[in-house]
């Protein structure tokens, strides 16, 4: 198990430009998480799927943010045109629904992928 | 809105002592609880979690304590180690979503 996959790792860009972060999911997990990390405002979550069906995008926090998860094992986050406030690591995590109180916690056990690092300058 | 609140911010604990981390929620829908540990340049992972259906659970020197009725719930570290300095998460969500809230993050530094 490769667990959660992100890249890149790290993308330096300048403002303006589209930046393009990529997660393939852990296989068999139905559900997708993005979330935004910075010092300031903790873990944000910006958007979720389940099932490749976006459910929830409240947490996009404007319209140059857009997310596609085109199948079950392919999800992108994209930023046109970026700015520095968006600078942040960018997690992207899955999870499935396991039967109640089967397995160590019986919940919405979350894998997070290691992240991607975005500076804007 | 914040609906789940952590404290404190960050901690600094000396080995062998007990680090404790508490969170509180507004949302009585929530009904499951985890806590996760993020190492710097990770992800969190998922280190212990908790339904409302039991006071407390224990695994390893881990332990959270939960408060159905006060909407708190602690994480205990106990004989804390350097290996466990990390920033942790207290997070909530309901049985009707997947989604998890997470609150602020507490830094712990354990010092020899």
């Amino acid at each position: 198990d490769a667990g959660v996959i992100q890249s890149p790792r790290h993308e330096v860009t300048e403002m303006g430009q589209e930046v393009t972060l990529r997660c393939k999911p852990i296989s068999g997990h139905n559900s997708l998480f993005w979330y935004r990390q910075t010092m300031m405002r903790g873990l944000e979550l910006l958007i979720y799927f389940n099932n490749n069906v976006p459910i929830d995008d409240s947490g996009m926090p404007e319209d140059r943010f857009s997310a596609k998860m085109p199948n079950a094992s392919f999800s992108t986050l994209k930023i046109q045109p970026s700015e520095p406030r968006d600078s942040a690591v960018y997690f992207c995590a899955s999870s499935h629904k396991p039967h109640f109180g089967t397995g160590l916690l019986g919940g919405y056990g979350y894998t997070f992928g290691s992240g991607t690092r975005l500076t804007v300058v | 809105q914040q609906q789940v609140k952590q404290s404190p911010q960050s901690l600094i604990v000396q080995k062998g002592g007990i680090s404790i981390i508490n969170c509180a929620y507004e949302n009585t829908a929530f009904d499951y609880f985890p806590w996760y540990q993020q190492f710097p340049g990770k992800g969190p992972a998922l280190l212990i979690a908790i339904r409302p259906d039991v006071s407390e659970k224990k695994e390893g020197r881990f332990t959270i304590s939960f408060n159905k009725s006060a909407k708190q719930f602690s994480l205990h570290i106990m004989d804390s180690q350097p290996g466990d300095s990390a920033t942790y998460f207290c997070a909530a969500s309901s049985g009707t979503a997947s989604k998890l809230t997470f609150g602020t993050g507490t830094r712990l530094q354990v010092t020899l």
